[in-house]
C-alpha cells in the first residue's frame, strides 16, 4: 500500500509563476490536509476537507486554493507564488476529522520561490 | 485559535529518560497528540491524549491535564534512534490541528 504520495519533491519556481502540488492517497480516508513548514514556526495548517466535496480555510490559506472532487486527490494551488511561500509543504489525512484519529503525512514538497 | 508552548532543545544521555513538556491554551479542546519527525523526514503518529491521565505505550507515555492545559511525553531509556523533533499537536472544536513549533532532542553516547 503507497499510503500517501506528494509530487513533485522538491521545485525551484519563479515568483509570478503558477504551480500545483499533488496529493494523493490510497487509504480512502475522509479527511485530508495540506501544512507548510517553517524553522521555528512549526507545522501551519493551510487548507483542509473533512470529506470529499467540502474544503475549509485553515491558518494561513492567502495566496493558495485547493479542491477536493473525490477521495483520493487533494491538489494545493499557488496561483501567483512570491518568495514567502518558500517552504516544506506536507499533505495528510485521517479516516475522519474527529475522534482518535491520527493523521498520516505524506513525504513532503520542498518549494523554492524565486 | 491556539498557542502551544514547548521548549525549543533538550539532550539527554542513552538509556535516560526525558520528559517534554507542553502547554497550550485553546478556544476549544477535542484531543491532544504528539508527532515524532526525524530531519528530512515526516512527521509520525507517537500518541493521542482526549481524557486526563497518562497513556503508556512501550518506552514511550503521554499525560494530559486538561484543566491545566498541559501535557508531557515521557521517552524511557532513551535509544540513539530517539535523536529527533518531538511536535505536540492540539484539536480544536472544528477539528483543526494547531501544533507547536516542535522540541528538538538529541541524544548522546
Amino acid at each position: 500500500t503507497a499510503g500517501i504520495t506528494q509530487a513533485p519533491t522538491s521545485q525551484i519556481l519563479a515568483a509570478g509563476r503558477s504551480m500545483t502540488l499533488r496529493c494523493t492517497q490510497d487509504m480512502r480516508h475522509n479527511a485530508m490536509y495540506w501544512y507548510r513548514q517553517d524553522l521555528g514556526l512549526g507545522l501551519r495548517l493551510i487548507h483542509y476537507s473533512n470529506t470529499a466535496g467540502t474544503t475549509g480555510k485553515g491558518e494561513v490559506p492567502d495566496g493558495y486554493s485547493v479542491s477536493r472532487a473525490n477521495t483520493d486527490d487533494f491538489p494545493l494551488t499557488l496561483a501567483s507564488a512570491v518568495p514567502s511561500q518558500t517552504s516544506v509543504y506536507f499533505c495528510a489525512s485521517s479516516v475522519e476529522a474527529g475522534g482518535p484519529n491520527e493523521q498520516f503525512f505524506g513525504p513532503g514538497t520542498r518549494l523554492t520561490v524565486l | 485559535g491556539q498557542n502551544i508552548d514547548q521548549p525549543t532543545e533538550m539532550t539527554a544521555t542513552e538509556g535516560a529518560i526525558v520528559q517534554i513538556n507542553c502547554t497550550y491554551q485553546t478556544s476549544g479542546f477535542n484531543g491532544l497528540f504528539w508527532y515524532q519527525q526525524h530531519a528530512g523526514e515526516a512527521p509520525t503518529f507517537l500518541s493521542y491524549n482526549v481524557l486526563d491521565g497518562l497513556e503508556e505505550k512501550g518506552r514511550f507515555s503521554s499525560f494530559l491535564s486538561r484543566s491545566k492545559g498541559y501535557s508531557y511525553l515521557l521517552l524511557k531509556e532513551l535509544q540513539m534512534k530517539d535523536s529527533a523533533s518531538y511536535l505536540c499537536a492540539v484539536r480544536d472544536g472544528d477539528y483543526k490541528l494547531s501544533f507547536g513549533a516542535g522540541t528538538t532532542v538529541t541524544v548522546r553516547a
